[in-house]
């Protein structure tokens, strides 16, 4: 299975700022016959189900603000979100479907000051 | 506008199975263009993907190592969704269940969630 793992595990931080959520998967999700990397970003506010955010690592979901983009390529990937708001405050997951089975990091919880 | 609900018990006892049902709304479990997908979170595992079924030509299904041996994902085009069997349960099955479509293997539609609890 590919391991994904995200960094850092919380960050809190104030309104108007950046954040930036890390992703490393254990294997390279790049498809080299379509240059696609298949990663996603997924944002969970509590009693919600997770939302999708971005694909293909750097794709915005439609009705995503534009302050969220994704960047990145291979093993590393990274998630940011600038002029934080106070709606921004959630779990952030990333996810490989590369290969099945299609895993999960541990998650990064996003806080305002 | 697509839609997901799940329907299915919050309670099971051990060694049962769970069968939980997901309706589509606005979409076809039998689209070409989609997969069906089972999720699972839990504090201890996070979020775990189950499997998923999916149509192209003939019926296909794809099951994470962990549950292969007790999982099945069935679709019922007849009322437009799908479900997720689970046998053999035991406490380490409890979890908020999710299904999902995904387009592409991004998960870009999910369900409400139900809570399953493995208790006597």
């Amino acid at each position: 299975d590919i391991v994904m793992t995200q960094s850092p595990d919380s960050l809190a931080l104030s309104l108007g700022e950046r954040a930036t959520i890390n992703c490393k998967s254990s294997q390279s999700v790049l498809y080299s016959s379509n240059n696609r990397n298949y990663l996603a970003w997924y944002q969970q506010t509590p009693g919600q189900p997770p939302k999708l955010l971005i694909y293909w690592a750097s794709a915005r979901e439609s009705g995503v603000p534009d302050r969220f983009s994704g960047s990145g390529s291979g093993t590393d990937f990274t998630l940011t979100i600038s002029n934080l708001q106070p709606e921004d405050v959630a779990v952030y997951y990333c996810q490989q479907y590369y290969s099945s089975p299609y895993t999960f990091g541990q998650g990064t919880k996003l806080e305002i000051k | 506008q697509v839609q997901l609900h799940q329907s299915g018990p919050g309670l099971v006892k051990p060694s049962q199975s769970l069968s939980l049902t997901c309706a589509i709304s606005g979409d076809s479990v039998s689209s070409t263009t989609a997969a069906w997908n089972w999720i699972r979170q839990s504090p201890s595992r996070g979020l775990e993907w189950l499997g998923r079924t999916y149509y192209g030509s003939k019926w296909y299904s794809d099951y994470a190592v962990s549950v292969r041996s007790r999982i099945a994902i069935y679709a019922d085009t007849s009322k437009n969704q799908f479900s997720l069997h689970l046998h053999s349960l035991t406490p380490e099955d409890t979890a908020l269940y999710y299904c999902s479509r995904d387009r592409g293997r991004y998960l870009d539609i999910w369900g409400q969630g139900t809570m399953v609890t493995v208790s006597s």
